[in-house]
């Protein structure tokens, strides 16, 4: 079973501040990594995806890849309270005969304090 | 607009009793997805669909049941065997599975037994 690992949180942090977001996954040929967020009673929604290791930089949003470590980190910069969300992390793996698996971490709450 | 639509977006069943959640989208994409989420708890899938006439079992199949007659549609029967039917059912699209699959969310169905 492939397992993607958030810490539950709440993570609070002030207005302004830089929010950090982590994530482990258990499979090591995991290949593509993605950020939702997730506002309460809301669906989902894509934020960021990154596959090679390394950082890639979205408006105030960066998200860093250390396969390595298995590792995936999201950064937000200037947190604004609307930012207050649940962040999910999810992660593809190739798991042959032409089929990718979808794995979702339970996502870390973030709490931004005006 | 493209999108997908889910109705209803709260749904009470009775014991016993057989609902679906109708998941509709006109995107054009070929895959569809049926996730759960309780509170405090990251997406489980129930079923998954590549094509049409099509469908897998995901990680929590049992009790449920879907069909995939259009590319437009994917609905989902709760049956009366799933015992714990309350909470935030999710449906997803994607342009094709791989590993640049990025899923597009419905607004959600709470269900909740009466």
């Amino acid at each position: 079973q492939k397992e993607v690992e958030q810490n539950s949180g709440p993570l609070s942090v002030p207005e302004g501040a830089i929010a950090s977001l982590n994530c482990t996954y258990s499979d090591r040929v995991s290949q593509s990594f993605f950020w939702y967020r997730q506002y309460s009673g809301k669906s989902p929604e894509l934020i960021m995806s990154i596959y090679s290791n390394g950082d890639k930089e979205d408006g105030r949003f960066t998200a860093q890849l250390n396969k390595a470590s298995q590792y995936v980190s999201l950064l937000i910069r200037d947190s604004q309270p609307s930012d207050s969300a649940t962040y999910l992390c999810a992660v593809i793996t190739y798991s042959g005969a032409g089929s990718y698996q979808l794995t979702f971490g339970k996502g870390t709450k973030l709490s931004v304090i005006p | 607009d493209g999108g997908i639509t889910q109705s209803p977006k709260y749904l009470f069943r009775k014991e016993g009793q057989n609902v679906t959640l109708s998941c509709e989208q006109n995107l054009n994409h070929d895959a569809m997805y049926w996730y759960r989420q309780d509170p405090g708890q990251g997406l489980r899938l129930i079923y998954y669909s590549q094509i049409v006439n099509d469908f897998q079992k995901g990680d929590i199949a049992e009790g449920y049941s879907v069909s995939r007659e259009k590319k437009e549609s994917f609905p989902l029967t709760v049956t009366s065997a799933q015992k714990n039917p309350t909470a935030f059912y999710l449906c997803a699209s994607s342009l094709s599975p791989g590993l640049n699959e990025k899923l597009f969310f419905g607004s959600g169905t709470q269900l909740s037994v009466l």
